[in-house]
Formats: C-alpha cells, sequence, structure tokens
C-alpha cells in the first residue's frame, strides 16, 4: 500500500536555528499537507500544496511539492521555543481519496 | 481545525463495554477520515467514508470495529467489546473533494 517516510524522525535544536524536514514517497500524490500537533491536541493544519513544484510559505514556515510528485519538504526559520512539538507530512491521491500520513517528525527547541 | 467536532474529549470503558466516537464534519465537507494515535506514535489510517458510503476500511479491524457516515447526523466509530489494547486515541478529520482536511480535537479513549 502506500507509505509515507518522513524524516528525520526526531530533532533536538537551538533557538534560532533553521529546521528542515521530508516526506517521501513511492506513489504520486496530487495534495501534499503538512501539520503541527502539539501534546494532547488534534494535528492543525499549516501548509497545503497543490501543484507540483510549487513552494508556499506561512510566516517562519515554507514547503514545496517535489517536482515528481512524490516528495515534500518543510522548512522553519529562526525556530522559537513554541515551535515544539510533532509535524507530520499527509499525501492526499485524487484517485483513490484516501490521506495517508508520515510516521512524524518530532521538534524540541531549547531556549 | 476549528469546526470539526469531535465527542466526548474523552471516554472510558470497562472491558466488553461498546465506544461511539462522534465527529462531525465541517459544515460543506462530505468527506470524514478517523485515524488512531497511540502515545509516543503517529496517525494509523483506520478508514476513509463519504456519506453514506464507506470508501475505503483497510486500516479497520476486522472485528468490533465499524463506523458509519449516515446521509444525516454525525459520523459514528463504533467499537463493541472493548479491549485494553482499544485504549487510543482517535481523530477523526473531513475535507471537501480533494481539499485539504481539517481534524477535530479527537477523543481518546481508556479502557479499563
Amino acid at each position: 500500500g502506500q507509505q509515507l517516510n518522513q524524516s528525520p524522525q526526531s530533532m533536538f535544536i537551538q533557538e534560532g536555528e533553521d529546521v528542515s524536514m521530508n516526506c517521501t514517497s513511492s506513489s504520486i500524490f496530487n495534495t501534499w499537507l503538512w501539520y503541527k500537533q502539539e501534546p494532547g491536541e488534534g494535528p492543525v493544519l499549516l501548509i497545503a500544496l497543490y501543484k507540483a513544484g510549487e513552494l508556499t510559505s506561512n510566516g517562519r514556515l515554507t514547503a514545496q511539492f517535489g517536482i515528481t510528485r512524490k516528495d515534500s519538504f518543510l522548512n522553519i526559520s529562526a525556530s522559537i521555543p513554541s515551535d515544539v512539538g510533532i509535524y507530520f507530512c499527509a499525501g492526499l491521491s485524487s484517485n483513490t481519496g484516501k490521506l495517508i500520513f508520515g510516521q512524524g517528525t518530532t521538534l524540541q527547541v531549547k531556549p | 481545525n476549528a469546526g470539526v467536532m469531535q465527542n466526548p474529549r474523552h471516554l472510558v470503558r470497562r472491558r466488553g463495554q461498546e465506544a461511539r466516537l462522534r465527529c462531525s464534519p465541517m459544515k460543506g465537507h462530505s468527506h470524514v477520515y478517523w485515524y488512531r494515535q497511540l502515545p509516543e506514535e503517529g496517525l494509523k489510517f483506520m478508514v476513509y467514508l463519504q456519506k453514506e458510503n464507506i470508501i475505503d476500511e483497510s486500516g479497520m479491524p476486522k472485528e468490533r470495529f465499524s463506523a458509519e457516515f449516515p446521509k444525516e447526523g454525525p459520523s459514528i466509530l463504533r467499537i463493541q467489546q472493548v479491549v485494553r489494547g482499544d485504549s487510543a486515541a482517535y481523530f477523526c478529520a473531513s475535507s471537501g473533494r480533494n481539499t485539504e482536511a481539517f481534524f477535530g480535537q479527537g477523543t481518546r479513549l481508556t479502557v479499563v
């Protein structure tokens, strides 16, 4: 079945550093989504990407939809303590309608 | 994720009882997904439904679990004869056709 490989699994960084995480798949997706989940809460949508090659920003967050449609990355610039959480990528297949998630990247920021 | 309503937020059941988890999608959304999450783990796909139809239930256990999304009312995830291993957070998400999905706050099921 469809799977997403998300890396790294976890990151521990210093406040102010930039962060990069990515997702790859053996399947093509028509939409890539990035979510953040904080303890005890549901995932919150950060960025949605709809076209191959698309680069989209949301504040300090930037995400790109890979040209091959099989990958995406998320960058966080100048990290702050409130960036702490688990970041998930998700791919949506227009053929099946199924929304598949990566394993998540746990981010910890040291003040 | 405001707009996707899940209830209850917390549910405690004794072994052998039934658990009913409800999800009201955002207004105008006709697609619902259910996911299960264990502590320190990712979101495991369970089932994808559209109004009155189960599209993909490949992540649902074969027994005791069922889901529905009726024409009127919320989507329901039902777990019969719960066991301790069913304890987890259950999230639902809703979307329009081929659009981004938004999550509810989840239901945390504890089986005692």
